[in-house]
């Protein structure tokens, strides 16, 4: 049981240009979620899917694209990116719970830089 | 002021010591949750509670819902406890978690 898949674990990219960050589970979870996470910041959400061919904005949508063509895999792409993109995200997946949150699991996280 | 706060910051302490941290929220919630984050940055999930108490090994979780209120403790603290600890809420309205931004607590032998 592989649980959550993220890839790459680190990567550099010039301004302007365009990446897919890769988010794989294998738990048969409705919820998937991207969030960054900054210096002194709490972890923000970025986009969010409760199944496959739903997706919803989060609280820092712009710059980025989300797609859920399979309950597998939720990528999330960079459309040109900028220097205030530089951060750590983290891709989660979980149950839906009527009640709230289920048990996250988390991806291992992506240290992108943008210069 | 944020609507997930988490104190203190910042935390070190001692092999055995006996270590808490303390979240307390604004909104209203359905679930809080706590989470792990190591230094090679994984994030791994403790705890989701809605009332009242729950343990699991040394660490013990107890929330508060009136007072919006939660903790979180460590019963004889080790060195491979140093982590960076977070709070997240799941606020029904929104349908979303809110995190704290996390205390990072440094445990010397």
């Amino acid at each position: 049981n592989a649980g959550v898949t993220q890839t790459p674990k680190f990567q550099v990219l010039k301004t302007g240009q365009s990446m897919t960050l890769q988010c794989a589970q294998d738990m048969n979870h409705e919820y998937m979620s991207w969030y960054r996470q900054d210096p002194g910041m709490g972890l923000r959400l970025i986009h969010y899917s409760v199944g496959a061919g739903i997706t919803d904005q989060g609280e820092v949508p712009n710059g980025y694209n989300v797609s859920r063509s399979t309950t597998e895999d939720f990528p999330l792409r960079l459309l040109s990116a900028a220097p205030s993109q530089t951060s750590v995200y983290f891709c989660a997946s979980s149950y839906l719970n009527p009640r709230g949150w289920d048990e996250a699991f988390f991806g291992q996280g992506t240290r992108l830089t943008v210069v | 002021k944020n609507e997930v706060e988490q104190s203190p910051q910042n935390l070190t302490a001692q092999e055995g010591e006996f270590i808490t941290i303390n979240c307390s929220y604004s909104v209203g919630i359905s679930a809080l949750h706590w989470l792990q984050q190591h230094p090679g940055g994984g994030i791994v999930s403790l705890f989701m509670l809605s009332s009242g108490k729950k343990k699991h090994g040394r660490l013990i979780a107890t929330i508060n819902i009136q007072e919006k209120h939660s903790s979180l403790h460590i019963t004889a603290s080790h060195p491979r406890d140093s982590a960076v600890y977070i709070c997240a809420v799941y606020g029904g309205a929104t349908n979303k978690l809110i995190f704290g931004t996390g205390t990072l607590l440094a445990v010397q032998p």
